[in-house]
């Protein structure tokens, strides 16, 4: 079956830097994306990585190893506002996300 | 630019009452629509999605019904909502498979839905 794998939740403190890891298993694949969600909203994208090696985009940056089956996201300067779920979502080869449950980050003062 | 925008955002409905969500998106032509379900503390269920007008995928079986009845128009409906249809919608679209964007997904505002 396919399968979307990330910690449940992750506690940080403000400033600092956390790294969320994803490890998947698709028929497939044709991109990974990451998505950010607050409570109570709906989740807003973040990255997309379909080539191996490290994207950046100001304080966040999304990793792949696709012969791994790996991603992460690198959140750095940890702010309050960071406090948010982190979905990792995998396109598998039919076009179809797969989605993880989701990490739910506590930003600590 | 392109919007997405589903309504309305929240609504207490009866067991055994009717379901009608509508989803709208601008600034974009024959795009890829979709209904996802998240429970609360749980992950995105993908409940429908739609490549065109009149065609639907269902992905899960239950008691609800999605129809698109324009290009830009997506409806969740249900004839008798049951308690365990509670939850948090989401409707979605996406561009072409293979597309510069990569088929990202982007979300509308949500609905929260609660049966009682």
């Amino acid at each position: 079956g396919q399968n979307i794998d990330q910690p449940t939740e992750m506690t940080a403190t403000e400033g600092a830097i956390v790294q969320i890891n994803c490890t998947y298993q698709t028929s497939g694949f044709n991109g990974l994306f990451w998505y950010q969600q607050h409570a109570g909203e709906a989740p807003t994208f973040l990255s997309y990585n379909v080539l191996d090696g490290l994207e950046e985009k100001g304080r966040f940056s999304s990793f792949l190893s696709r012969s791994k089956g790996y991603s992460y996201l690198l959140l750095k300067e940890l702010q309050m506002k960071d406090s948010a779920s982190y979905l990792c979502a995998v396109r598998d080869s039919n076009y179809q996300l797969i989605w993880g449950a989701g990490t739910k980050l506590i930003i600590k003062p | 630019s392109q919007t997405i925008h589903q309504w309305p955002a929240t609504l207490v409905q009866p067991v055994g009452s009717p379901l009608s969500l509508e989803c709208t998106v601008e600034g974009t032509s024959n795009p890829n629509l979709y209904w996802y379900r998240q429970a609360a503390g749980r992950g995105l269920q993908l409940l429908f999605y739609s490549v065109g007008i009149g065609q639907i995928s269902s992905e899960v079986p239950q008691n609800l019904s999605a129809s698109r009845p324009q290009d830009r128009q997506f409806i969740l409906s249900s004839k008798k909502l049951l308690l365990s249809d509670s939850g948090f919608y989401l409707c979605a679209w996406s561009g072409i498979p293979g597309g510069n964007s990569g088929n990202t997904i982007y979300f509308g505002e949500g609905s929260w839905l609660t049966v009682v």
